[in-house]
């Protein structure tokens, strides 16, 4: 079993739509979670961190269950600019650690 | 700020070549990573620095694999001999050494071994 599984997609949905992804972490000593945002043939970006209280960005809202060892992003209002795979990580430990990443979840929107 | 530069962005090599892979962090960033995706699959750790000390070396697939950071500066991951399996997108990233999570991550270096 992966350590992160995310479904893979693709998620093609239209501009202005809401999507949701999800993510699920076998660890359960994980520490700290994250959503990253690669744009194909770059590198992984940091979208945002994830709370168990749950936190917002703009249109990006993301949140942690623990007891469920689950994890999701919500994006609301969806931009063409938005098209992208969105990975799912988490860490380990805590402090400065090696992040472990799912394959990812494309997304493409569409005008 | 300059960010995360890695050198090739591309390497073409035969099988039982050897290939050098350089990265330069951000300055000022005690921590380098190097992380490797292969075709299908998801993005690997390979191996942690702090300064110029190895701090986690267990994601390296074996001993054909050999990092450094000289001077806790740059870094260069060697592959000797490579094999086909070891084609991928190879990427760095670094983080200054209060943070939690967010490590910078370079280009990658897509190296094919034929």
């Amino acid at each position: 079993r992966k350590e992160v599984e995310q479904d893979p997609g693709p998620f093609n949905v239209p501009e202005g739509a809401t999507v949701a992804f999800n993510c699920t972490y076998s660890n359960s000593a994980s520490q700290s979670f994250f959503w990253y945002r690669q744009d194909c043939r770059k590198e992984p970006k940091l979208l945002m961190s994830v709370y168990s209280s749950g936190n917002e960005d703009g249109r990006f809202t993301a949140q942690l269950n623990r007891a469920s060892q689950y994890i999701s992003l919500l994006i609301r209002d969806s931009k063409l600019s938005d098209s992208a795979t969105y990975l799912c990580v988490v860490t380990r430990r805590g402090g400065n650690t090696p992040l472990v990443f799912g394959k990812g979840t494309r997304l493409s929107v569409i005008a | 700020e300059a960010g995360v530069t890695q050198f090739p962005s591309h390497s073409v090599i035969e099988k039982g070549q050897t290939v050098t892979l350089r990265c330069d962090p951000i300055s000022g960033h005690d921590n380098l990573y190097w992380y490797r995706r292969v075709m299908g699959k998801e993005i690997k750790f390979l191996l942690h620095f702090v300064k110029e000390s190895k701090q986690d070396e267990s994601g390296m697939p074996n001993n054909r694999f050999l990092a450094e950071r000289t001077g806790g500066t740059y870094s260069t991951l060697k592959v000797q001999p490579a094999e086909l399996e070891d084609s991928g997108v190879y990427f760095c990233a670094s983080s200054p050494g209060t943070s939690v999570g967010e490590q910078y991550f370079g280009p990658g270096t897509r190296l094919t071994v034929t």
